[in-house]
């Protein structure tokens, strides 16, 4: 079992949906959730950072973790064909020097 | 965020063949971490490269196969070593823990 599982998709939403995307993970260690957007022939670029459970918002933008059920979620609201893209999540146990595990990602298409 | 540099982009190189990656930083940061991405697959830390010793290389990656250079707080470079076709990846520089973990856009690199 990989630690952090994630759909691949590809997920095909119209323009102004809201999106879901969501990973889970098996290592309880976990304290730190990242989700990262990556473009075609681009690096991944950080969208939220986030630390423990709850919520966390930012522009049309919420992630949300819940530690007891080890899943976390991406909620993209009012899509955009811009949006579209690879979604990654990541984690780690620590803020420190500890590697990231990341999931396989997840191919958005948003349509016009 | 800080702005990372990465050189070259792509490149097509004869097996048996090294490359050498360069990752340059607009800022000093702490730590430095050299990623493998490869087709559908999640992204894999190969080492992280410290400033003034050796890099720290993960399971399965070997100073050998994969030597890092880190002079300074804002410059490294990963060479990859007598290449094979396995190698064809997606290589990403990473920066960290300052403005979250930052990634350089990757070298695309196809071994024939």
């Amino acid at each position: 079992q990989k630690e952090v599982e994630q759909d691949p998709g590809p997920l095909s939403v119209p323009e102004g949906a809201i999106v879901s995307l969501n990973c889970t993970y098996s290592n309880s260690a976990f304290q730190y959730f990242m989700w990262y957007r990556q473009y075609s022939r681009k690096g991944p670029e950080l969208l939220m950072y986030t630390y423990s459970s709850g919520n966390k918002e930012d522009g049309r933008f919420t992630a949300q973790v819940d530690k007891s059920s080890k899943y976390i979620s991406l909620f993209i609201r009012d899509s955009q064909p811009s949006d579209s893209a690879t979604y990654l999540c990541a984690m780690s146990a620590t803020t420190g020097f500890q590697k990231l595990v990341f999931g396989t990602g997840t191919r958005l298409l948003v349509s016009p | 965020s800080a702005v990372i540099s990465q050189k070259p982009s792509r490149d097509i190189c004869q097996r048996g063949t090294s490359l050498t990656i360069q990752c340059q930083v607009d800022s000093q940061v702490t730590m430095m971490f050299w990623y493998r991405q490869q087709p559908g697959q999640s992204l894999t830390l190969i080492a992280t490269a410290n400033q003034g010793s050796e890099a720290t290389y993960e399971s399965g990656f070997v100073i050998d196969k994969f030597p890092i250079s880190r002079p300074n707080l804002t410059f490294s470079t990963l060479t990859v070593s007598n290449m094979s076709p396995e190698d064809s990846s997606i290589y990403l520089c990473s920066v960290g823990p300052e403005y979250g973990y930052t990634f350089g856009s990757g070298t695309r690199l196809t071994v024939v």
